[in-house]
């Protein structure tokens, strides 16, 4: 059975930095592409960035191209995600979410997902 | 970006209802679309890919059709555990969501 723990969120003031973790089980890591999205309070849902199974490639939303970044530890079956110069309008629900075997890319067809981790942005 | 929208943006139906929610692509996107349903508090749930491709474990009920810019999500009958919240997804390049329909209880 595949399994996502997200972890991490929390609050964090504008302009700061976080990072979230997503601990991954029940399927070869290494082989899938993965994926972060979100999801702001009562809105929809949000593609944030995605990275292939062995990491050398990497896709970003425009909204946060340049301040966040995210990457993987194979050997830990863990993705990231490198918060940086954080805006209230980054507070949402973050998921990990499970793309389709690809070591060298994203296909971006999400099959499976975490439960969240809720990340505030609030003076 | 491709944007999606879907309509409508709010559905009451009954149960055992037939129940159709439509999405549009600003530009093609052959048939790289899925669907998720998604309730409140949970993670979204994959129902339906490449278009028309059911997900395993996902009623028969549930069925999807389209091609280029216009998709359809159908439910054949309405259940109970069916109220939720519905999304199309493009993945024909940098993925985009619909904005989402909520299917309530008339």
């Amino acid at each position: 059975e595949v399994q996502l723990l997200e972890s991490g969120g929390g609050l964090v003031q504008p302009g700061g930095s976080l990072r979230v973790s997503c601990a991954a089980s029940g399927f070869t890591f290494s082989t899938y592409a993965m994926a972060w999205v979100r999801q702001s309070p009562g809105k929809g849902l949000e593609w944030v960035s995605s990275i292939s199974g062995g990491g050398g490639s990497t896709y970003y939303a425009d909204s946060v191209k340049g301040r966040f970044t995210i990457s993987r530890d194979n050997a830990e079956n863990t993705l990231y995600l490198e918060m940086n110069s954080l805006r209230a309008e980054d507070t949402a629900v973050y998921y990990c979410a499970k793309d389709q075997p690809g070591y060298d890319n994203s296909s971006f067809l999400i099959d499976d997902w975490g439960q969240g981790t809720l990340v505030t942005v609030s003076s | 970006d491709i944007q999606m929208t879907q309509s409508p943006s709010t559905l009451s139906a009954s149960v055992g209802a037939r129940v159709t929610i439509t999405c549009r692509a600003s530009q093609s996107i052959s048939r790289w679309l899925a669907w998720y349903q998604q309730k409140p508090g949970k993670a979204p749930k994959l129902l339906i890919y490449r278009a028309s491709s059911l997900e395993s474990g996902v009623p028969s009920r549930f069925s999807g059709s389209g091609s280029g810019t216009e998709f359809i999500l159908t439910i054949s009958s309405l259940q109970p555990d069916d109220f939720a919240t519905y999304y199309c997804q493009q993945y024909d390049n940098s993925p985009t969501f619909g904005q989402g329909t909520t299917v309530e209880i008339k």
